[in-house]
């Protein structure tokens, strides 16, 4: 079974900075998702890659397959951002079922006005 | 479009008790999915379906049963609750297997056993 860390568990930042939080797995995946979460709320699909960047408004999002590493990025932090972001990964479907994700247990980010 | 919507929101049963979570989605979806998130631990999966009339085993399945009888609703029982089964339930549902979809998720069931 695949093994997700994200880290940092917690991040306070002050509006407009600059914020990276990190995902590591254990094993090769076909796919690996960034979700949001607001306070309370219900959960987001932000992005979903396998290779290479993708770019949506402030967010970014990478991945290294061979370190086995994704960073999200948000620039020019806002308040609104602040939620728990949850990194999940699916196992390389060469290996058996391609259904279920892996989640790590989320990063809570706060930005202050 | 609604997207996925469970019902309830809130629910407090005592122990021994039975209820049904109900999902539903609009997106005609084959696969759906629930999951519970318990503080500090990654959303684990209870069980999924990857179209009408089939369910299978997620991670974590004792104690839940589910249905899946028509293919934009998809049913979690508790036949008799347990203070472990306190959680916040989710309901997912994508086109098509994970690798090549996100999935949408309902706001979540807020589900307290006394």
């Amino acid at each position: 079974k695949n093994e997700v860390e994200q880290s940092p568990q917690n991040l306070t930042a002050q509006e407009g900075e600059f914020i990276t939080i990190n995902c590591s797995y254990s094993v090769g995946i076909s796919a690996l998702h960034w979700l949001q979460q607001h306070p309370g709320g219900g959960i987001v699909s932000l992005f979903m890659l396998s290779s290479g960047k993708k770019k949506h408004g402030r967010l970014i999002a990478t991945i290294n397959i061979q370190e086995k590493h994704s960073s999200l990025h948000i620039t020019a932090s806002h308040p609104r951002d602040s939620a728990v972001y949850i990194c999940a990964v699916t196992d390389d479907f060469s290996g058996g079922s391609n259904y279920k994700l892996t989640f790590g247990k989320g990063t809570l980010l706060t930005v202050n006005p | 479009n609604a997207g996925v919507t469970q019902t309830p929101k809130f629910r407090v049963l005592k122990t021994g008790q039975s209820m049904t979570l109900l999902c539903a989605q609009d997106m005609n979806h084959e696969y759906m999915y629930w999951y519970r998130q318990d503080p500090g631990m990654g959303l684990r999966l209870i069980h999924y379906s990857v179209g009408e009339g089939t369910t299978a085993k997620g991670e974590v399945p004792d104690g839940y049963n589910v249905s899946r009888l028509k293919k934009q609703n998809f049913l979690l029982g508790l036949e008799s609750a347990a203070p472990s089964q306190t959680s916040v339930y989710f309901c997912a549902s994508s086109y098509r297997e994970v690798w090549n979809q996100p999935q949408h998720f309902g706001d979540g069931t807020r589900l307290s056993i006394l």
